[in-house]
């Protein structure tokens, strides 16, 4: 069965601080692993996807098989980062039905 | 549109009744998912349609529920017998047929059943 793992509901740091948000998953086959933002009022939206291994306002996340982990890291967080943040599991065939973690809420404080 | 427009964007509605709640994709788009979240929760697949078709209707809790696309483009969700446990937000995404592309969310449909 596939599922996601987010373990902070909640996490705050302050601005300039680096942060990691969580993210373990399982599934047997070959997963497509991304991560969604939610910023207040707004819709959600495409963060990064592990297999385009880019850097997105100033995010990282590297998709580790071994430990089945995909956590997303900034090295300096930035007070508009405040937002929620869900990890996804795509089955990795065609179609995206993802499996969506219960995500994270970062808050940053100045 | 310039993105997916789902309607309304806030429904209540009495334990029992029936409710259809309406998707525009973007146009061009050939996938359609819908998914339900409800508070605290990360979003729950429900149905993803390629072109006319339901592709994967593996999440649809119950035979209350149950979503068309007749003409590849807009989509309805029906709930019948509407239940206090269905309130929840339905999201509605869309993808382009090249590959695997990215999703994009509308803003979602807010139902309560009271």
């Amino acid at each position: 069965a596939q599922r996601v793992t987010q373990p902070e509901k909640l996490l705050s740091v302050f601005k300039g601080a680096p942060v990691e948000l969580k993210c373990n998953y399982s599934y047997s086959g070959s997963p497509e692993l991304f991560w969604y933002v939610q910023y207040s009022r707004q819709r959600l939206q495409l963060l990064l996807r592990h297999i385009s291994r880019e850097s997105i306002k100033g995010f990282t996340a590297d998709l580790n098989k071994g430990e089945t982990s995909f956590h997303l890291k900034k090295p300096f967080a930035q007070e508009e980062d405040s937002a929620m943040y869900y990890c996804a599991l795509s089955r990795g065939d065609y179609g995206q039905n993802f499996v969506f973690g219960p995500g994270t809420r970062l808050s940053v404080l100045p | 549109g310039a993105g997916v427009s789902q309607t309304p964007s806030n429904k209540v509605t009495e334990k029992g009744k029936y409710v259809e709640l309406r998707c525009d994709p973007i146009s061009g788009h050939t996938a359609l998912y819908w998914y339900r979240q409800s508070l605290g929760q990360g979003p729950e697949f429900l149905i993803y349609f390629q072109g006319t078709g339901a592709a994967d209707d593996s999440g649809l809790p119950n035979d209350r529920f149950f979503a068309v696309r007749p003409e590849g483009s807009v989509s309805t969700l029906k709930i019948q017998r509407t239940e206090r446990g269905d309130s929840a937000v339905y999201l509605c995404a869309s993808s382009s047929p090249e590959g695997r592309t990215e999703a994009f969310f509308g803003q979602g449909t807010r139902l309560t059943v009271v």
